[in-house]
């Protein structure tokens, strides 16, 4: 069954510097995600990205962030400058976004193993 | 914040059907129940979602009031691998222009030997 990979799982930086995050989404999915976890806390939104440009984004993604979607498969989330407070883990998601009439969406969102982030 | 309320823990004896209970009395017409569970620090894993109907997949059943503002997810016979935060959210189907999951807390549901 076709899954959505992300590496590396585990990621550990110092502050101030740039980490870039990746991902390979499900293959045919159009709609690409980012989330973060910091430890112990909800599962929060960071952006949504279709036909290469964000269509969402949260308050949390703001200038120090950035995605792209650099070849026909991977997808990448860019930090520039990380601070302790961006320590968490990083979920990529993608999703078909296909309507089928008069039936349920088929656009769920499948879920990547995550990527540790930690900022020493 | 989400537009669900859950209980925050559930226990459930292994073997047995684990009914997950969910309230989204403010649901739009045109949005959808989705189910997700999160094992440890694990992705979160899509489970079943639905719209009025109910619904069944090989992981589990979703039943939804006539008046859609409550749900239920029922595992039929939980095992110890189903010990995770189970997560019941509202969102728009396609078309609503917010494709974004709005996790709330969870239920965190223990399967017990």
């Amino acid at each position: 069954e076709p899954e959505v990979t992300q590496t590396p799982s585990h990621q550990v930086t110092q502050m101030g510097q740039e980490v870039i995050l990746r991902c390979v989404p499900i293959s045919n999915h159009l709609y690409f995600y980012w989330y973060r976890q910091i430890l112990g806390q909800k599962v929060e939104f960071l952006v949504s990205f279709y036909n290469n440009e964000i269509s969402e984004k949260s308050e949390i993604f703001d200038d120090q962030f950035s995605v792209e979607r650099p070849d026909g498969s991977n997808f990448t989330l860019k930090i520039r400058s990380t601070k302790l407070e961006d320590s968490a883990m990083y979920f990529c998601a993608s999703s078909p976004l296909l309507v089928v009439w008069r039936s349920s969406s088929t656009d769920t969102q499948y879920f990547g193993p995550g990527t540790r982030l930690t900022v020493l | 914040d989400a537009k669900t309320t859950q209980p925050p823990s559930m226990d459930c004896a292994e073997g047995r059907a684990a009914n997950l209970p969910c309230n989204h009395s403010t649901i739009s017409g045109n949005e959808y129940v989705y189910w997700y569970r999160q094992i440890h620090s694990q992705g979160p894993q899509y489970i079943i979602h639905g719209l009025k109907n109910n619904e069944t997949n090989e992981m589990a059943s979703l039943i939804i009031t006539e008046d859609r503002k409550s749900s239920t997810l029922i595992l039929p016979h939980a095992t110890l691998r189903d010990t995770a935060v189970y997560y019941c959210i509202s969102r728009g189907g396609p078309g609503a222009g917010s494709y974004q999951l709005t996790f709330g807390k969870g239920t965190k549901l223990s399967v017990i030997p």
